[in-house]
């Protein structure tokens, strides 16, 4: 079946350092791919998405781009602020029409120290 | 933005009680869903509702789960006879339109069974 392998964290970072947070993903045909962030006490939001490969998806300076050939779809920002300190998951759909039920990793939790 | 509402935050119960998690989706939204997260483990898929009915379930969502619509902003998870084993964070989702794969999440229930 699908599944969605996502970096272990925690993850601590300086305030604008580099980010990536690694995503890899096993399904059959043409997957949609997400990013996902939980910020504390609130619930998962779209993040971005991309449906198609070679895609990139793009959001509040986060980037990942849809790799068919690696099946990774890893999120990336250049310059990360105290405020994106959140739980970040890493999700999937199937390819089939109307399949709407994620498929999500486990969650990386990102902090980042002034 | 609007948010789809989950109650209670936390929840404590008995092993062998019954439980009913409370979730208010989007007013004009139609599909509902339930997920969980096991401390640790990735958020899993349980089950999704269109038209007042179950469209998908996973292995999961035994016989012991059941969702309910009771009127027209209510969507319930109920957990018969609890088991240690679902203590987990449950969200709720809820989604306009089949194949618009923003899914619009809850802040979730920590239900912890002792």
């Amino acid at each position: 079946g699908d599944s969605v392998t996502q970096m272990e964290g925690p993850v601590t970072l300086s305030e604008e350092a580099f980010l990536t947070i690694n995503c890899t993903y096993t399904a059959t045909g043409y997957p949609s791919l997400f990013w996902y962030v939980q910020y504390p006490g609130e619930g998962l939001q779209l993040l971005l998405k991309a449906t198609k490969a070679d895609d990139k998806g793009s959001n509040k300076g986060f980037e990942a781009t849809y790799r068919k050939e690696t099946t990774s779809f890893h999120l990336e920002k250049g310059s990360v602020q105290v405020s994106d300190s959140a739980v970040y998951f890493c999700a999937l759909t199937g390819s089939n029409f109307g399949n709407e039920k994620l498929t999500f990793g486990t969650g990386t939790r990102l902090t980042i120290i002034p | 933005e609007p948010e789809v509402t989950q109650t209670p935050s936390h929840q404590v119960t008995q092993m062998g009680q019954e439980v009913i998690l409370r979730c208010v989706p989007i007013s004009n939204h139609l599909y509902f869903y339930w997920y969980r997260q096991i401390l640790g483990q990735k958020v899993e898929f349980l089950v999704s509702f269109y038209n007042n009915e179950i469209s998908e379930k996973s292995e999961i969502f035994d016989d012991q789960f059941s969702v309910e619509r009771p009127d027209g902003s209510n969507f319930t998870l109920k957990i018969r006879s609890t088991k240690l084993e679902d203590s987990a964070m449950y969200f709720c989702a809820s989604s306009g339109n089949l194949g618009n794969e923003k899914l619009f999440f809850g802040s979730g229930t920590q239900l912890s069974v002792l």
